[in-house]
């Protein structure tokens, strides 16, 4: 079974502080995505990536920039947290569209 | 933005009986897919759905899709208390270079009781 790992389950942070959220899968999976989270929001696409160092913004980019250097890790950046992306951030690879999304375990973070 | 729309938004009922979602949507799409979420987990993938598709199943899982309506309904059958959770729909437009972004809907929130 692929495998995607968050490497945080909860994160707390102080606003302003540069936060790095890393996920890394172990299947070899062209496509990445960071979601966020919110109660009565559903799921928010942030950044998606479909190869190494490519990436695309999704519905809710601001405040947050992405790297991929290597196809297994996708990294998640907030440059300045603030309270309002106090949030459960949810990374998730898929290879074809004919399978479902692997979804990691989320990261609960807070942001103080 | 949320492509699919679920409804109900919560539901409860007894172990033993059958539980029905439904998912409404915006846009034509490539495929609908099902997702259920554990309180506080990351989603896991249930079911896709091809939108040649009509009907699929998966062992107690029933997933209709109606092109012409935007919709489709997740049908859970002879239900236990280790369903409960929440539901998302999802859909997949293709209108990406990644070609297979999903959409989600702001999901179900299943109790079944024992």
């Amino acid at each position: 079974d692929v495998k995607v790992t968050q490497s945080s389950r909860y994160l707390v942070k102080r606003t302003g502080e540069k936060v790095f959220l890393e996920c890394v899968q172990d299947m070899d999976h062209e496509n990445m995505f960071w979601y966020r989270q919110d109660p009565g929001l559903g799921l928010r696409l942030i950044y998606f990536s479909y190869d190494v160092k490519m990436k695309e913004k999704g519905d809710i980019p601001e405040g947050y920039s992405v790297s991929r250097e290597k196809k297994e890790r996708f990294s998640l950046i907030l440059e300045s947290a603030s309270t309002n992306q106090t949030s459960m951030y949810l990374c998730a690879t898929v290879q074809s569209f004919i399978y479902g999304y692997t979804f990691g375990s989320g990261t609960r973070l807070t942001v103080v | 933005s949320q492509q699919g729309e679920e409804d109900p938004q919560a539901l409860s009922i007894q172990e033993g009986e059958n539980a029905t979602m439904n998912c409404s949507y915006k846009t034509s799409i490539n495929n609908l897919q099902w997702y259920r979420q554990n309180s506080g987990r990351g989603l896991v993938h249930l079911i896709l759905i091809r939108s040649n598709e009509r009907e699929k199943h998966s062992g107690r899982l029933r997933v209709t899709l109606d092109t012409s309506k935007k919709s489709s309904s997740l049908l859970i059958t002879a239900s236990r208390a280790a369903d409960t959770a929440s539901y998302f729909c999802a859909t997949d437009s293709g209108a990406n270079n990644a070609g297979n972004m999903l959409t989600f809907g702001g999901g179900t929130r299943l109790m079944v009781k024992p």
